[in-house]
């Protein structure tokens, strides 16, 4: 089944430990991207990957860190967490280009206490 | 960061009723998308538009792409119960080769029987 997983699908953690977020997928997709889901803000793209090797930011990186060294996979990387990255986040893949759908991992929800 | 204006932020209507929400933006794009997304789960497309002033249906939904460029309207005629759920629109953004999402703040819509 085609699909982007991510794990975990929840986690509490506690500021300043270190803890990452995976996203796999299994349809060949260049294009891989995290976001950040909050109320009343909707989704806004942390970072985005065109091909492996190449990481791009989006519009709230600060405080965040991913890597592509494998096309299937696009971890997120929060070195020192802080409670305002709780939150809802989505890594979603694509095929390069303007006329190639997005498709989303189900979420994950982080809490920083 | 950047993010589209969209309207309204929520809506409550009753089934049988056609709905209207809409987004507009500073910036130009070169795509326009808009998403749903059910409680619990990721975002999944419903229609995407790439030229400027094309109206495209895909069943009981349809959307413009606004002929600046800069907005686009999204409307659900004879709604039902499982159309409820949060709409998002969203913008392709490319810069020097590479591109990004920009997602609107999201219409939360609750249908009553």
């Amino acid at each position: 089944e085609a699909q982007v997983t991510q794990n975990p699908r929840y986690l509490i953690t506690v500021t300043g430990k270190k803890l990452t977020v995976t996203c796999s997928q299994n349809m060949n997709h260049e294009y891989m991207s995290w976001y950040r889901q909050d109320p009343g803000l909707g989704l806004r793209q942390i970072y985005y990957s065109m091909n492996v090797e190449v990481t791009d930011k989006g519009d709230v990186p600060e405080g965040y860190k991913v890597s592509r060294k494998e096309k299937r996979n696009f971890p997120l990387i929060l070195e020192s967490p802080s409670p305002n990255q709780t939150s809802l986040y989505f890594c979603a893949s694509s095929l390069v280009g303007a006329y190639n759908e997005q498709f989303f991992g189900p979420g994950t929800r982080l809490t920083v206490l | 960061g950047q993010q589209l204006n969209q309207s309204p932020q929520s809506m409550f209507i009753q089934e049988g009723e056609d709905v209207s929400m809409n987004c507009t933006s500073s910036s130009i794009f070169n795509t326009w998308l808009w998403y749903k997304q059910d409680p619990g789960e990721g975002p999944v497309l419903l229609i995407a538009l790439y030229k400027a002033g094309e109206l495209t249906s895909n069943g009981r939904l349809t959307a413009q792409f606004g002929i600046t460029r800069k907005d686009s309207f999204l409307n659900i005629s004879a709604s039902i119960p499982s159309d409820v759920g949060i709409y998002f629109c969203a913008g392709q953004l490319w810069t020097s080769g590479t591109y990004k999402y920009i997602f609107g703040t999201g219409t939360r819509l609750k249908v009553l029987a």
